[in-house]
């Protein structure tokens, strides 16, 4: 069965320093991976994704994340962080061959920062 | 081009009683997902229909949980009973397939609280 850990709960950063949130996932093929955004009161949006090819993806709002098979990772990054970056993140799976599109999401990070 | 819409945004009940949501997906998207979202989780996928067939109903609750998509746009969730543990936020989101390479775009979720 597929599955998402993000092992950091909550994560505090200064406006203007990098972040670095991680994703560790399990899953019996290859995967199709996903970072998405949660502001409060807000539905999810899509940061990026990775299918296949260059490993280092780029996404909206200055977001990258780098796919490390070997060591089952999907990390998010960000050089500068803006206090409007402040929001729960989620990293999710999905599966890559058939019709079926079922995400598996981790359980957050909440990224607060501080000005 | 027009969001995902969700009513109500909020709602509260007792337990034992009935509860419908509704669902209208980005206008062409063939399919659509209902996730439920338990405070401090992340979305589990509850439904996923295509067009008006289901594709994946594995993780939905039959015994008091039921949905349909009728003429194959918009949705309801309904839950009968409803239990304490169904307080959560539940999402809807749509995407133009089925495959996990397109996109799925969220609505801003009704927050459920159970009583």
């Amino acid at each position: 069965a597929q599955s998402v850990t993000q092992p950091d709960i909550h994560i505090t950063v200064s406006e203007g320093a990098s972040l670095e949130l991680r994703c560790n996932y399990s899953y019996g093929a290859t995967p199709y991976l996903f970072w998405y955004v949660q502001s409060p009161g807000q539905g999810l949006q899509l940061l990026l994704k990775y299918f296949s090819g260059d490993t280092l993806v780029q996404g909206i709002k200055g977001f990258e994340a780098e796919f490390k098979r070997s060591q089952s990772s999907f990390n998010l990054r960000k050089p500068s962080v803006h206090w409007s970056d402040a929001a729960e993140y989620f990293c999710a799976v999905g599966p890559y061959t058939g019709t079926a599109s079922k995400l598996t999401f981790g359980t957050g990070t909440r990224l607060q920062v501080t000005l | 081009e027009a969001g995902v819409a969700q009513s109500p945004r909020y709602k509260i009940i007792e337990k034992r009683q009935s509860v419908a949501f509704w669902c209208n997906p980005i206008s062409g998207h063939a399919t659509l997902y209902w996730y439920q979202q338990i405070l401090g989780q992340g979305p589990k996928l509850l439904i996923q229909f295509q067009n008006n067939g289901v594709v994946d109903d594995s993780q939905l609750p039959k015994d008091r949980f039921s949905a349909e998509r009728l003429k194959g746009v918009d949705s309801t969730l309904k839950i009968q009973p409803a239990k304490l543990e169904d307080s959560a936020v539940y999402l809807c989101a749509s995407s133009p397939g089925t495959h996990s390479s397109y996109e799925q775009y969220f609505g801003p979720g009704t927050r459920l609280t159970v009583t």
